[in-house]
């Protein structure tokens, strides 16, 4: 079945950097098409990122457009999110999820990132 | 960008049937997905492309979508189903995941 684990998560300084990885398994990776979406504390789901089988295609939220870099290593099945210029806003559960036409079926259990000094 | 609006929260009695809703200008036009979220959990697709179900969901779990409003309908309502849902499009002018506000279920 479809499994997807997160990891890289961590408490980082204002203005600090974090890179946050997304291992996939269960379904070929180099096919899917695949997001980030976070959740703040106590918040709502905000769709962050997007990027294409190649890595050709990449959307990002205005929120986080010129700070966080999506990316992907077909060959190791994972997806990642290189983030910088990190604000205290930032902090949230950050999910990965795999991408089918324009919704999203399956998610990994996320990784928390608190941004705070 | 495109916003989508869901009440806070909604409330229902076991064996009810429950109606939430996602408004959207125009959202009749666009594919409406719902995702159901339990407490400390990840979000789980509930109902796509307006009122498609994955496999593994109840038949319970229902959608539609028309003119400014989609609904996600619980019908007989159990206390399992108490979580938050969140309506979902793809903003293809912008390019980007749009969720509404999220709306929590309470069983009562």
């Amino acid at each position: 079945q479809v499994q997807l684990v997160e990891s890289g998560g961590g408490l980082v300084k204002p203005g600090g950097s974090l890179r946050l990885s997304c291992a996939a398994s269960g379904f070929t990776f180099s096919d899917s098409y695949m997001s980030w979406i976070r959740q703040a504390p106590g918040k709502g789901l905000e769709w962050i990122s997007y990027i294409s089988t190649r890595g050709i295609t990449i959307y990002y939220a205005d929120s986080v457009q010129g700070r966080f870099t999506i990316s992907r290593d077909n060959a190791k099945n994972s997806l990642y999110l290189d983030m910088n210029s990190l604000r205290a806003e930032d902090t949230a559960m950050y999910f990965c999820a795999r991408v089918l036409g324009d919704y999203f079926p399956d998610w990994g259990q996320g990784t928390l990132v608190t941004v705070s000094s | 960008s495109y916003v989508l609006t869901q009440p806070p929260s909604v409330s229902v009695a076991p064996g009810q049937t429950a109606r939430i809703t996602c408004g959207g200008s125009n959202i009749g036009s666009e594919s409406v997905h719902w995702y159901q979220q339990k407490p400390g959990q990840a979000p789980v697709l509930v109902v796509y492309d307006d009122s498609d179900r994955p496999s593994g969901i109840p038949e319970r779990f229902s959608g539609s979508n028309s003119g400014n409003t989609a609904t996600l309908t619980i019908s007989r309502v159990e206390a399992g189903d108490e979580a938050d849902f969140y309506c979902q499009v793809w903003d293809s002018r912008s390019d980007q995941g749009v969720f509404g506000g999220g709306t929590k279920l309470t069983v009562l």
